[in-house]
């Protein structure tokens, strides 16, 4: 079993939409949390990033973490065809970070 | 600040070939990572640098893999006799240590082993 899974997908929505993405893990040492964003051919791009339960929020993207139930999530209000991208969870134990196999989401216009 | 820099781009070699990558992080960043993503996949760790100590070596990492970072700025990841298993995009990413520590990716080099 993955160290961290996340809702494989693909997930497609109407423009406006509000989207969730979700990862669970089962390492109870990570410390930082984090989302990223992946287009086709390119590096991933850092989204959001936290390192408490809780929520956090950063225009349209919202980052939760419930350190309790090992879950996290990310919401995506007014979702636009821009948003169209893989996106990946990640955790990090020091140095290291491991990422889930991501989630591609499609937002027609 | 010109962002993470990989060369090459693509590159496409036979099987049994050495491949050399280099990776130039962002300046003034002290971690130096490799990583690497299969289709479908997200990116798996290789190693990592803090200066030019290499810190952590993933245990799935085959011997015909090795890095470098030899004055804790540009780093380089060989391949020796490439297999085809190895066929995947190798990213490289670097931050600068702290509580705070984010990554910063660049586009990755894409290798095709015939």
């Amino acid at each position: 079993q993955k160290e961290v899974e996340q809702d494989p997908g693909p997930l497609s929505v109407p423009e406006g939409a509000i989207v969730s993405l979700n990862c669970t893990y089962s390492n109870s040492a990570f410390q930082y949390f984090m989302w990223y964003r992946q287009y086709s051919r390119k590096g991933p791009e850092l989204l959001m990033y936290t390192y408490s339960s809780g929520n956090k929020e950063d225009g349209r993207f919202t980052a939760q973490v419930d350190k309790s139930s090992k879950y996290i999530s990310l919401f995506i209000r007014d979702s636009q065809p821009s948003d169209s991208a893989t996106y990946l969870c990640a955790m990090r134990i020091a140095g290291k970070s491991t990422f889930g196999d991501g989630t591609t989401l499609t937002v027609k216009p | 600040d010109t962002g993470v820099s990989q060369d090459p781009r693509h590159k496409i070699t036979k099987r049994g070939q050495n491949v050399t990558f280099r990776c130039d992080p962002i300046s003034e960043h002290n971690r130096l990572y490799w990583y690497r993503q299969t289709l479908g996949q997200g990116p798996e760790f290789l190693t990592y640098f803090q200066n030019e100590a290499q810190l952590e070596k993933s245990r799935l990492l085959s011997d015909r893999f090795s890095a470098e970072r030899p004055k804790g700025s540009f780093s380089t990841l060989e391949i020796q006799r490439t297999e085809q298993g190895d066929s995947a995009m190798y990213l490289c990413a670097s931050s600068l240590v702290g509580t705070n520590e984010k990554l910063f990716f660049g586009s990755g080099t894409q290798l095709s082993v015939l």
